[in-house]
């Protein structure tokens, strides 16, 4: 089945960067693009940016896109989410998303299961 | 960025209730409106795409509405298994976002 799968927790301290990484399985890894999303306590979701896995290009958020960088591995079916000069304001739970459409319409399906971060001195 | 905002924030109901879930667009962005259910320790997890259509495998009880600027879920007769946290997201602007979340509580 269509799977993704994350790395492990980490604990980082500030100033310190951090790299997530996202294992696809199941189906055509270069057919679909892979959305980052951070979830931090109390907030809402928030969008940091995708990759199109065929074509290596990228597009980040504007908030973050001084610290965000997001890579691909076709052969390792794996895509990587690294962080920058990382705060508290950085703790959070990270998920990496499959973007999904039909005709006009777009969405996520399937999530990781999400990756916390802590960044703690 | 196109801001969301859900209402209420949290509800309390019981099993067998007709809950509704209202989301609402800072600008209209037609029906390119996602509904997803988050239970706790879990990622998200896609119920409704395009405003209306049901994404595979999801109860029937679920379903979404409307256009332009205000959108709802609706749950037809609530089970147990759907205490959770319901997210709205517009994929209008492809700077997606989402609203900050309705928790269902029993």
């Amino acid at each position: 089945q269509v799977q993704l799968v994350q790395s492990g927790a980490e604990v980082k301290k500030p100033g310190a960067s951090v790299k997530v990484s996202c294992e696809a399985s199941g189906y055509s890894f270069t057919t679909y693009a892979i959305h980052w999303v951070r979830q931090a306590p109390g907030h809402r979701l928030e969008w940091l940016g995708w990759i199109n896995t065929g074509s290596g290009s990228t597009r980040y958020s504007q908030k973050l896109q001084a610290r965000v960088t997001i890579t691909g591995d076709t052969s390792a079916r794996t895509a990587y989410m690294e962080l920058s000069s990382l705060t508290s304001e950085d703790t959070a739970i990270y998920y990496c998303a499959r973007d999904q459409w039909e005709g006009l319409h777009n969405w996520f399906d399937p999530w990781g299961q999400g990756t916390l971060v802590t960044v703690s001195s | 960025d196109i801001q969301m905002t859900q209402s209420p924030s949290s509800l309390s109901a019981s099993v067998g209730d007709r809950v509704t879930i209202t989301c609402r667009a800072s600008q209209s962005i037609s029906s390119h409106l996602n509904w997803y259910q988050q239970k706790p320790g879990k990622a998200p997890n896609l119920l409704i795409y395009g405003a209306s259509s049901l994404q595979y495998g999801v109860p029937s009880r679920f379903s979404g509405s409307g256009s332009g600027t205000e959108f709802t879920l609706t749950i037809s007769s609530l089970q147990p298994d759907d205490f959770a946290t319901y997210f709205c997201q517009q994929s209008y602007v492809t700077t997606w976002t989402f609203g900050q979340g309705t928790k269902v509580e029993i």
